[in-house]
């Protein structure tokens, strides 16, 4: 299987501010995916990146397959953007996600 | 359109009854997957299938049962509901070696 931890497990911005996230798994990832969460809410794929730098919008996905490890930064953090973002790799031959618990992000005012 | 649902979206049960929870896809997807997440935590793979009539275990398989009927259903059983149950779960669909679609989920209590 694969262990994840994402770091940090919170993180509070004020409105404008970067944010960067990071991710380290424990077995080598063919698939990697980020994921956002609304309290209560279904989860939202925003960066499908098992490899490289990826960019959509204002998030950009760093993975480094070698190192076993991802980052996510949220550049100029808005209100809406408060939620938990996942990371999920998955193995080689395998579909299955493993899940970190997860990095919980509230931006204020 | 949302491509994955969900139905019920919330359920509540009686411990030692029987609930079957269902999901339907639109992305043409050979792959369906259920999971749970728990208060506080990540979503654990339970059952998944890449084929109609054919179901794979997850990481949490027991207590659980799943059926694949058609492309685009995939049904998670529960025969005998226990307490340990009560969580959110979630449905999704994906293409091999791509990235994966959620439902909405669906809030189970068991009493």
């Amino acid at each position: 299987g694969q262990q994840v931890q994402q770091s940090p497990a919170s993180l509070v911005l004020q409105e404008g501010e970067n944010a960067e996230l990071q991710c380290n798994f424990s077995s080598t990832a063919t698939q990697l995916q980020w994921f956002y969460q609304r309290p209560g809410g279904s989860l939202v794929s925003l960066l499908y990146n098992p490899s490289g730098t990826k960019h959509t919008g204002r998030l950009t996905s760093t993975t480094v397959t070698k190192e076993r490890r991802s980052s996510l930064h949220i550049s100029s953090s808005q209100i809406t953007d408060s939620g938990t973002y996942f990371c999920a790799p998955s193995n080689t031959g395998y579909q299955n996600f493993y899940f970190g618990k997860g990095t919980s992000l509230t931006v204020i005012p | 359109e949302a491509a994955v649902t969900q139905s019920p979206r919330s359920k509540v049960a009686v411990t030692g009854g029987k609930v079957t929870l269902s999901c339907h896809q639109t992305n043409n997807h050979d792959y369906m997957y259920w999971y749970r997440q728990d208060t506080g935590h990540g979503l654990r793979l339970i059952h998944y299938s890449y084929v109609a009539d054919s179901t794979e275990k997850g990481d949490i398989p027991d207590g659980y049962k799943a059926s694949r009927p058609s492309q685009e259903n995939f049904s998670l059983i529960l025969e005998l509901a226990s307490l340990s149950q009560t969580a959110v779960y979630f449905c999704a669909s994906s293409e091999q070696n791509y990235e994966q679609y959620f439902g909405p989920g669906t809030r189970l209590t068991v009493l």
